[in-house]
């Protein structure tokens, strides 16, 4: 069964802590992207890797950071230093040639209190 | 860098009339643009696509329609139905890398 699979659906953390969000796709894509959803916002860029052991800050980098060790696993990890860490994050992967279409995971919920 | 607005932020209709949901973005250098469908608490699904060297494309009681000139494209779905109720996403890609910019989103409700 091909796809994205982000885990866990709903991540409970409390302030202070560190939390890492799981993102793998059996799609053979060479590009994966983390995106953060909030109401009213759209979708906004966090990081996002074109190769294995790559990677590209996004528009709101600031308290996040990734791996790419692999090219089925993205990882994202929510530092302390995110200022406002809740939120629905978007994991996705894609083509890069010759298109460039990006298919998304299920998402994960955080809850930071 | 890219921008993307999507307009309108809500959209109702009845069902069976048509919906039409516009986006302008501001690099002209941009060369890809799909459309997301997002059902409450889910991921967005890629529901179609078109590239600058095509003017309109469609998919059934979907098209998408782009203006490189003005620099904007729109969404039409026609024959709505109430399982047509989501969030759409438009978005757009850049020169620099891979990475898609996207609009804030329309709401779309269907009624019966």
């Amino acid at each position: 069964d091909g796809g994205i699979t982000q885990s866990p659906k709903y991540l409970f953390r409390k302030e202070g802590q560190n939390v890492t969000l799981s993102c793998e796709q059996n799609l053979n894509h060479d590009a994966m992207y983390w995106y953060r959803q909030d109401p009213g916002q759209g979708l906004r860029l966090i990081y996002y890797s074109q190769i294995v052991n790559d990677f590209q800050k996004g528009d709101i980098a600031e308290g996040y950071s990734v791996s790419r060790e692999k090219k089925e696993s993205f990882p994202l990890t929510v530092t302390s230093a995110q200022k406002n860490p809740t939120a629905f994050y978007l994991c996705a992967s894609g083509v890069t040639h010759p298109g460039y279409e990006q298919y998304f995971g299920p998402g994960t919920r955080l809850t930071v209190t | 860098g890219e921008n993307v607005e999507q307009h309108p932020s809500t959209l109702s209709v009845q069902e069976g009339d048509s919906a039409v949901i516009k986006c302008t973005y501001s690099d002209s250098a941009s060369n890809y643009f799909p459309w997301y469908k997002q059902e409450l608490g889910k991921g967005p699904q890629l529901i179609i696509d078109i590239r600058s060297n095509v003017g309109e494309k469609k998919d059934q009681r979907i098209a998408v329609t782009l203006n490189k000139t003005a620099k904007h494209f729109s969404l039409h779905i026609t024959e709505t139905q109430p399982e047509d109720s989501a969030v759409y996403f438009c978005a757009a890609k850049g020169q620099a890398g891979t990475a898609l910019i996207f609009g804030k989103g329309t709401t779309l409700s269907v009624s019966s």
